[in-house]
């Protein structure tokens, strides 16, 4: 099946630094890659929609000068938390859409567990 | 805002047991009903990808059945094994909206 890496799987910043987390598909091209964020005890919140080559689409409520992302070629994009603080310490975890069979199918990465001090 | 609910949250059971669980989704503007496993610390694994009113698929000891009409799926496992230990995720798809809306998932524990 198509594998799509995460890097890193986890990380400890400082608050008030930037953090960037990459998102590879490995095996097939992906026009469009999704990125989640899961706080405990609840599901994969969908943050923004990321389609090569053109700017992200924002979920509401979710600062897009905060979480920049880059959708640069069609296996990687690239997530970065500016200025941290601890409360977006979270699991953030990307997706990319394989849409070669029309069936839409998301495959994830492992995610990354990012904790601000 | 799309609501999918899943149960129940946890269950435990013994090897060789068979179990199910729900996801509930809205009705209307379906486009597809997903299914994931989740292990801890690997990717979400794709078991299923359901469109149809009615449709039933089958991927070795697990199946799940799908109603778009009342808005739930069915996920089951046949005698299950401590390797099917994971989260099991459903995610709701809208062709409208294009992107999946993810229930909280149901942790399932398999002991010997």
């Amino acid at each position: 099946g198509a594998v799509v890496s995460q890097h890193p799987s986890w990380v400890i910043c400082k608050s008030g630094t930037s953090v960037k987390i990459e998102c590879r598909s490995l095996d097939f091209q992906a026009t469009t890659m999704f990125w989640y964020r899961q706080f405990p005890k609840q599901s994969l919140m969908l943050m923004a929609t990321s389609n090569e080559g053109s700017k992200a689409t924002y979920e509401q409520g979710v600062e897009k000068d905060k979480f920049l992302i880059n959708h640069a070629s069609l296996t990687l994009s690239t997530l970065t938390v500016t200025s941290a603080h601890p409360e977006d310490s979270s699991f953030y975890i990307c997706s990319a859409e394989d849409r070669g069979y029309g069936s839409y199918e998301q495959y994830f990465g492992p995610g990354t567990r990012l904790t601000v001090t | 805002i799309l609501n999918v609910e899943q149960s129940p949250q946890s269950l435990h059971v013994q090897e060789g047991d068979s179990t199910n669980f729900t996801c509930s989704f809205p009705s209307s503007n379906f486009y597809a009903l997903h299914w994931y496993r989740w292990e801890t610390a690997k990717s979400p694994e794709a078991l299923f990808v359901m469109t149809l009113n009615g449709d039933e698929k089958k991927k070795g000891r697990i199946s799940a059945t799908l109603n778009t009409k009342e808005g739930y799926s069915y996920l089951y496992i046949k005698g299950s094994q401590p390797e099917d230990s994971a989260t099991y995720l459903c995610a709701f798809y809208t062709g409208t909206a294009s992107k999946l809306t993810f229930g909280t998932g149901t942790r399932l524990q398999v002991t010997l």
